[in-house]
């Protein structure tokens, strides 16, 4: 099946900071992929569609300025989460694919 | 927009067989998935459906979809204890997909 990596698989840093999150298609090309976030025990949550090569589209109540998205090619989209605070601190998981979407085995971000 | 819900706990012993219900709000939406996560894992495609139809059956799995109620359900048979993990249902609508809660299942020995 199709494959979707993320990197880091988990990141710890200070408040304040930025921290950039990639979500790769190792064996498909993906004109959009898709973040989320998941709390704990929690659901997940759709943050932003990312479309290569045009700006991505943020979900009601996602600040566009403080989580960067970027799709730069087929196989990778980054987010950046800008100036890092410690409600920042979730689990971000991001997915591309076309009628089955494909899962990255997501990232632990913690923000101190 | 949609609105898709789960029962949040299921609590089966190992061999038995356990069945988690979904319902969602759009009738619109042309697949239903079934995905599994295990703790501190990305999410695993287990099985999809598509719209019209009614069942779909992949070894120990058996996805029932009543469009009518807006009611899609999960049996696994001979439930494992490596089944043990959170299973979430979402729905498609406008190119997104929309998740249930989650419904975590224990299987004890």
């Amino acid at each position: 099946g199709a494959v979707v990596s993320q990197h880091p698989s988990w990141v710890i840093c200070k408040s304040g900071t930025s921290v950039k999150i990639e979500c790769r298609s190792l064996d498909f090309q993906a004109t959009t992929m898709f973040w989320y976030r998941q709390f704990p025990k929690k659901s997940l949550m759709l943050m932003a569609t990312s479309n290569e090569g045009s700006k991505a589209t943020y979900e009601q109540g996602v600040e566009k300025d403080k989580f960067l998205i970027n799709h730069a090619s087929l196989t990778l989209s980054t987010l950046t989460v800008t100036s890092a605070h410690p409600e920042d601190s979730s689990f971000y998981i991001c997915s591309a694919g076309n009628n089955e979407q494909f899962f990255g085995p997501g990232t632990r971000l913690t923000v101190l | 927009g949609e609105d898709v819900e789960q029962s949040l706990f299921l609590s089966v012993r190992e061999g038995d067989s356990s069945v988690i219900n979904c319902t969602y709000t759009d009738s619109s939406s042309t697949y239903l998935y079934w995905y599994k996560q295990e703790p501190g894992a990305g999410l695993q495609l287990l099985t999809y459906i598509f719209s019209n139809m009614d069942m779909k059956q992949d070894q120990r799995l058996t996805v029932l979809l009543n469009k009518k109620d807006k009611h899609l359900s999960l049996r696994i048979a001979d439930t494992q204890t490596g089944d043990s993990a959170i299973y979430f249902c979402a729905a498609s609508g406008g190119g997104k997909l929309i998740f249930g809660q989650g419904t975590e299942l224990s299987v004890k020995p």
